[in-house]
């Protein structure tokens, strides 16, 4: 059974700076992994889709980054913004399921 | 292009009561999901229709919970009876066939 774990579960940061978001899943056999934002009450956003072929994905000031041999993904969003506080969830594709994160919950702080 | 609707947004119910949620997918999208998100929780799926259609129901509370699917198209959430336990966010998703899975805005249940 795929397990994905996010760490850490919450992170506060001032405006301006780089943030690192971390997810690590247990089996590697999987077609994709996606990146999704939370914002509360809302549903979920789709920020990035990486194919398991691939290394990393970039949209904009978000760069993803996959390393499926050791089960890791990592989301950059450069130069945070006040607009960017919301919770980011990491999803793995295994056949034809998604299995998700907990997230973590992102605060930039003005 | 439309997104997927989900209605209601909120609901509030008593424990034993039942309760129903509808879902709207992305048209022409043939795959449709339901996910549970518990507060502090990620989504986990309950259930996966492929056109009308079940691919995977293995962790709907079949006692409880059941969904239908009628003509490929609209889908349905009920629970009856309710727990206190079912307080939770109810996500629908639509997709193409093993494509990426776009979701609604999720009724949010709660159960006193």
């Amino acid at each position: 059974k795929q397990e994905v774990t996010q760490i850490p579960a919450a992170l506060s940061v001032p405006e301006g700076e780089n943030l690192v978001l971390n997810c690590s899943f247990t089996d590697s056999a999987i077609y994709n992994l996606q990146w999704f934002r939370q914002d509360p009450g809302k549903g979920l956003t789709s920020l990035l889709l990486i194919q398991s072929s691939q290394r990393e994905q970039t949209s904009g000031r978000l760069n993803a980054s996959l390393d499926k041999s050791s089960g890791r993904s990592t989301l950059y969003i450069a130069a945070s913004q006040p607009g960017d506080s919301a919770t980011y969830l990491c999803a793995v594709r295994d056949d034809y399921k998604l299995s998700f994160g907990a997230g973590t919950t992102v605060t930039v702080r003005a | 292009e439309a997104g997927v609707a989900q209605s209601p947004r909120y609901k509030i119910i008593e424990k034993r009561q039942s309760v129903a949620f509808w879902c709207n997918p992305i048209s022409g999208h043939a795959t449709l999901y339901w996910y549970q998100q518990i507060l502090g929780q990620g989504p986990k799926l309950l259930i996966q229709f492929q056109n009308n259609g079940v691919v995977d129901d293995s962790q709907l509370p079949k006692d409880r919970f059941s969904a239908e699917r009628l003509k490929g198209v609209d889908s349905t959430l009920k629970i009856q009876p309710a727990k206190l336990e079912d307080s939770a966010v109810y996500l629908c998703a639509s997709s193409l066939p093993n494509y990426e899975q776009y979701f609604g805005p999720g009724t949010r249940l709660t159960v006193t």
